[in-house]
């Protein structure tokens, strides 16, 4: 196993498209994390899959953003009508029974 | 709320020289402390995990310390080289059952020959 990987790893849209982000965790991890990052910050939670379960979801998140996990494996955010606030970087997390968290490269979206 | 705060924003060093990260969090019930480095454009790579339980972890020229009643832990890299140059995040993971970590934004770093 070769570690989280994300797809694409960079975005460029219009403001107002859709787009689709995938992450596949390592295997053996039921936990599955999405975060978003810009600048000079740390990573901040989106979201949270336990096997397909979808425990937890920020505050900050709107109704633009959807996630899901089926069958417990890989993971898909959708962010729909994007913003030029949108722009960031989208990484994926995954970790097992000693919650150590592994990240994927991420996905770097650019809004215009 | 959970609130983690890393000192210093950034720090810019010899090449060769000791290293102190501090990262501090607001409240003491945590599960685990993480700490990750990350290169520019990257995502986030895993150095050591602290649990709870324990006072500190090392991984060759890193160690790691944790003082829940305080609120602290540090990281001590050591003989620091130009390729340590990243930056270093912290992250808790509070007790409880949500399994939700919480992120310092970072002490940058910069080794220099």
């Amino acid at each position: 196993d070769t570690g989280v990987s994300q797809d694409p790893r960079h975005k460029i849209t219009k403001r107002g498209q859709n787009v689709t982000f995938r992450c596949d965790p390592i295997s053996e991890h039921n936990r599955l994390y999405w975060y978003r990052q810009t600048l000079g910050q740390g990573p901040e939670f989106l979201t949270y899959f336990q096997n397909e379960a979808q425990l937890e979801k920020s505050r900050l998140l709107s109704d633009r953003f959807s996630a899901e996990r089926p069958k417990g494996s890989f993971s898909t955010l959708e962010i729909q009508r994007t913003e030029q606030g949108d722009s960031a970087m989208y990484l994926c997390a995954s970790s097992g029974d000693r919650n150590e968290q592994f990240f994927g490269p991420g996905t770097r979206l650019t809004v215009l | 709320k959970q609130e983690v705060t890393q000192i210093p924003a950034a720090l810019s060093v010899p090449e060769g020289e000791n290293l102190v990260l501090n990262c501090s969090f607001t409240d003491s019930a945590i599960y685990n402390l993480q700490w990750f480095r990350q290169d520019p454009g990257k995502g986030l790579t895993s150095l050591l995990l602290i649990q709870s339980s324990q006072r500190e972890q090392t991984s060759g020229r890193l160690n790691a310390s944790l003082d829940k009643s305080s609120g602290r832990s540090t990281l001590y890299i050591a003989a620091s080289q130009p390729g340590d140059s990243a930056t270093y995040l912290c992250a808790v993971m509070a007790s409880g059952g949500s399994y939700i970590p919480t992120f310092g934004r970072g002490t940058s770093l910069i080794v220099h020959p």
